[in-house]
């Protein structure tokens, strides 16, 4: 089955403590990408990867970071997490191309206390 | 930059009506994709409808058509007979070329609520 999946789904952390979402897919897509949603505000993307070894910031770049080491794996690290970084995050990937529709995962809802 | 405005943070429908729900977007890109997501209250994000900025016709899937109009940058999302089913979030969201490549830019979101 095609699909992107998330983990962990739900993370309850404390302020400064490092953790890194796991988003992978099966689909052999060149794109991936990050979003978090807050209410009111939509998605706004974080950062994406046009392919392996290529990233690029997003809208809302800072306090976090990525990596693309394989083409399936896109993680999303946050090395000194704040309460304003609680959110509902999801990884998405897609064909390369502005044409191609993305396909989500499941979302991680994250709370920093 | 690329920007995707839905002025409508909730609409009702009656069952079996048609709904349009507005989206309108801007950006410097020559050509670009718009596209509309739906998420339904238990969270995933599913595709609805693709419109190229070059297509020429209105993109249309099943229920969903998208009435595009170029000149006024507008991409609104026509939803046919309405089913209690569609009862959701509705995103629009655009993705870029050129200097925007591999930029994706989503709307607030309308809400949806289809009244039996």
């Amino acid at each position: 089955e095609a699909q992107v999946t998330q983990n962990p789904r739900y993370l309850i952390t404390v302020t400064g403590k490092k953790l890194t979402v796991t988003c992978s897919q099966n689909m052999n897509h060149e794109y991936m990408s990050w979003y978090r949603q807050d209410p009111g505000l939509g998605l706004r993307q974080i950062y994406y990867s046009m392919n392996v070894e290529v990233t690029d910031k997003g809208d809302v770049p800072e306090g976090y970071k990525v990596s693309r080491k394989e083409k399936r794996n896109f993680p999303l690290i946050l090395e000194s997490p704040s309460p304003n970084q609680t959110s509902l995050y999801f990884c998405a990937s897609s064909r390369g191309g502005m044409s191609y529709e993305q396909y989500f995962g499941p979302g991680t809802r994250l709370t920093v206390t | 930059a690329q920007k995707i405005t839905q002025t409508q943070p909730g609409m009702f429908v009656q069952e079996k009506e048609a709904v349009t729900l507005d989206c309108t977007y801007d950006t410097s890109d020559p050509s670009y994709g718009l596209f509309w997501y739906k998420q339904p209250s238990s969270g995933e994000m599913i595709f609805l409808i693709y419109q190229g900025s070059y297509d020429q016709q209105n993109a249309t899937e099943g229920r969903y058509s998208l009435n595009f109009q170029k000149a006024r940058k507008s991409a609104n999302l026509v939803i046919s007979a309405s089913q209690l089913g569609d009862s959701a979030m509705y995103f629009c969201a655009m993705r870029g070329t050129n200097t925007n490549a591999g930029k994706s830019t989503f709307g607030d979101g309308t809400t949806l609520t289809v009244k039996p």
